[in-house]
């Protein structure tokens, strides 16, 4: 167990839908990554969060939101779902903005159909 | 429960020679795994995957060997340069809980490759 937890663990959803992801950090860290998974292209890294603040962004798609509450906790919101979303997505934490460790929850599994 | 375990957290090796990072896992269910390397400040970039159902997967400088029996798994650096330098993860892949499929991560090694 990493600490970091991830809701809900998988879902099913309908293209042109909208889900939220959320995810609550180790105690005490500060920092928090989404990832997305997919078997052909890895591991994308999505955004960063530190602090509540937007630190990096990475492969984020324009109709993927993310924020990080006073609570530490984040959610990750996809809008407009297509197929190819469907994927495992990832949060992890780590306790600064380096991320030279980086604690990963299990993932919560997207299926768009 | 550490299904997956990167017991040595750094591992240091000259310019030129062989990196070796290792892997053990306690999930005999895990039927794919993956190495990701990961540099400071940056996401994780996913390096190499092996099946289950192989014991050697090549890709240029990198290889990873499979030990099924010793659920050991062995990641390959040939030569080893400076650019390198990351924490390198490794992950198992379980096909059980229905269609969930879920990653389970090591802790990471830090490689620092010496000029």
């Amino acid at each position: 167990d990493s600490g970091v937890t991830q809701t809900p663990k998988h879902l099913i959803t309908a293209t042109g839908q909208r889900v939220t992801l959320r995810c609550s950090p180790r105690s005490g860290d500060l920092s928090v990554y989404w990832y997305q998974q997919s078997l052909d292209q890895g591991l994308q890294f999505l955004i960063q969060y530190y602090n509540g603040e937007e630190r990096a962004k990475g492969n984020i798609l324009e109709r993927f939101s993310a924020q990080q509450f006073p609570d530490l906790h984040s959610e990750l919101n996809l809008s407009s779902l297509e197929l190819g979303d469907s994927a495992l997505y990832f949060c992890a934490s780590s306790v600064d903005s380096s991320g030279n460790t980086i604690y990963f929850g299990e993932g919560s599994w997207l299926t768009v159909v | 429960d550490q299904q997956v375990k990167q017991n040595s957290p750094s591992l240091s090796v000259q310019e030129g020679r062989i990196s070796i990072l290792n892997c053990d896992y306690t999930n005999s269910m895990f039927d794919y795994f993956l190495w990701y390397k990961k540099y400071p400040a940056e996401g994780p970039t996913f390096l190499i995957s092996i099946s289950s159902i192989k014991d050697k997967n090549e890709d240029g400088r990198f290889t990873v060997f499979l030990n099924k029996s010793a659920k050991h798994l062995s990641l390959h650096i040939v030569p080893s340069q400076p650019g390198d330098s990351a924490v390198y993860f490794c992950a198992g892949l379980d096909p059980r809980s229905g269609s969930a499929r879920q990653l389970t991560f090591g802790s990471g090694t830090q490689l620092t490759v010496l000029p």
